[in-house]
């Protein structure tokens, strides 16, 4: 089955806690990348890698880094995690012109 | 750069009535369009798309046209059900002013339908 998994669901942590949220795809998309959903604020573009080791920011980048050190993954890693990082984040994979398929997002609150 | 523009929300309907969800884009050339669908506490799933002018999409009783005129892409369903209560997002990607590389979204129009 084509699926991109995101994991942890859910996660609570305390400021300046480096964590990792892990994002996987089966389909050999070239095209991965990272969203935050916000009340009123819709979808915005963390980070999006248009292959293995090639990296470019979105419309939000401060704040977290992201490697592509194989094709099927690209972690979303934030090195010291403030509450203003807190909101429903998405991975999502693609080819270069298509419809993305998205994981089932990762619920983090940091307090 | 490429944009999307929907309707905002919320949209309360009662069951079996008719949906319009706007959606009108900005981009040169011709991108490709898609409807995605957030039920709760889910991801976004594609729902339709269209990648020329006058493309219809469809699926589950919902459809979408391509209209390079209006540079639009409404959303429409006959009668909706109560699990279509949903978040709606239109999209886009391509085009020609080099936005290939960034699916944009609208912001998303919640939608509750009442039995």
């Amino acid at each position: 089955e084509a699926q991109v998994t995101q994991n942890p669901r859910y996660l609570i942590t305390v400021t300046g806690k480096k964590l990792t949220v892990t994002c996987s795809q089966n389909m050999n998309h070239e095209y991965m990348s990272w969203y935050r959903q916000d009340p009123g604020l819709g979808l915005r573009q963390i980070y999006y890698s248009m292959n293995v080791e090639v990296t470019d920011k979105g419309d939000v980048p401060e704040g977290y880094k992201v490697s592509r050190k194989e094709k099927r993954n690209f972690p979303l890693i934030l090195e010291s995690p403030s509450p203003n990082q807190t909101s429903l984040y998405f991975c999502a994979s693609r080819r270069f012109v298509g419809e993305a398929f998205f994981g089932q997002g990762t619920r983090l609150t940091v307090v | 750069g490429n944009s999307v523009t929907q309707m905002e929300g919320p949209v309360t309907l009662s069951e079996e009535a008719f949906l319009t969800i706007n959606c009108t884009y900005t981009a040169t050339g011709y991108p490709s369009l898609f409807w995605y669908v957030q039920y709760p506490g889910e991801g976004l799933q594609l729902l339709l798309k269209a990648t020329k002018a006058d493309d219809k999409g469809s699926n589950k009783g919902f459809e979408a046209t391509y209209r390079k005129e209006t540079t639009s892409f409404h959303l429409e369903k006959g009668s909706v059900q109560v699990s279509d209560s949903a978040v709606y997002f239109c999209a886009l990607i391509g085009g020609t002013q080099g936005g290939s590389e960034k699916l944009v979204f609208g912001k998303g129009t919640k939608l509750t339908v009442n039995p």
